[in-house]
């Protein structure tokens, strides 16, 4: 079946580090991808999405590009900052109507003053 | 603003007893969907609804029913059937089209003792 495998947290990192989280993916069809973010006590919200192969997502300093060779849609950010502190979630989306998605674990990210 | 809107936010509740958790959307999508979300891990998917009137099942239906008799609502009741229902629970919704992406709901965190 469709499945979505993210590196495992907590990731800690210093303010304005480099921010990489890995995610790939398998899928039966030609899959759309997302990155949502949730913040502490809240619902997701869609950081940046991909619909083809060799798209680059992008929203607010995240970065994600659609590599269809390797199944990979790796989460990238030049300088965290505090702020950024959340829980990423990795998804894909397959069918014609309604899109229902399929989320990876998440990777609970914390930026250190 | 336009959104969905999960109350309440916070439910407590005695072993054995039913509970509904409401959503509401004013984003005139035709799909709505309920995820669980347990500490540390991903979202797994209960039921969706791609239009009035009817639903299907997701990953982990067993103990949970839903009603879709309007389109800005989509009720989920936790049955006492549901062995393990304290988790957090978050309602989402889209265009029933394909790359539509999820917006969701606040979440309502439901305990039970």
């Amino acid at each position: 079946g469709d499945s979505v495998t993210q590196m495992e947290g907590p990731v800690t990192l210093s303010e304005e580090a480099f921010l990489t989280i890995n995610c790939t993916y398998t899928a039966t069809g030609y899959p759309s991808l997302f990155w949502y973010v949730q913040y502490p006590g809240e619902g997701l919200q869609l950081l940046l999405k991909a619909t083809k192969a060799d798209d680059k997502g992008s929203n607010k300093g995240f970065e994600a590009t659609y590599r269809k060779e390797t199944t990979s849609f790796h989460l990238e950010k030049g300088s965290v900052q505090v702020s950024d502190s959340a829980v990423y979630f990795c998804a894909l989306g397959l069918g014609a109507a309604g899109n229902k998605l399929t989320f990876g674990g998440g990777t609970r990210v914390l930026v250190k003053p | 603003d336009g959104g969905i809107t999960q109350s309440p936010k916070y439910l407590f509740r005695k072993e054995g007893q039913n509970v509904t958790l409401s959503c509401e959307q004013n984003l005139n999508h035709d799909a709505m969907y309920w995820y669980r979300q347990d500490p540390g891990q991903g979202l797994r998917l209960i039921y969706y609804s791609q239009i009035v009137n009817d639903f299907q099942k997701g990953d982990i239906a067993e103990g949970y029913s839903v009603s879709r008799e309007k389109k800005e609502s989509f009720p989920l009741t936790v049955t006492s059937a549901q062995k393990n229902p304290t988790a957090f629970y978050l309602c989402a919704s889209n265009r029933v089209d394909v790359n539509s992406p999820l917006h969701f709901g606040n979440g309502t965190r439901l305990t039970v003792t």
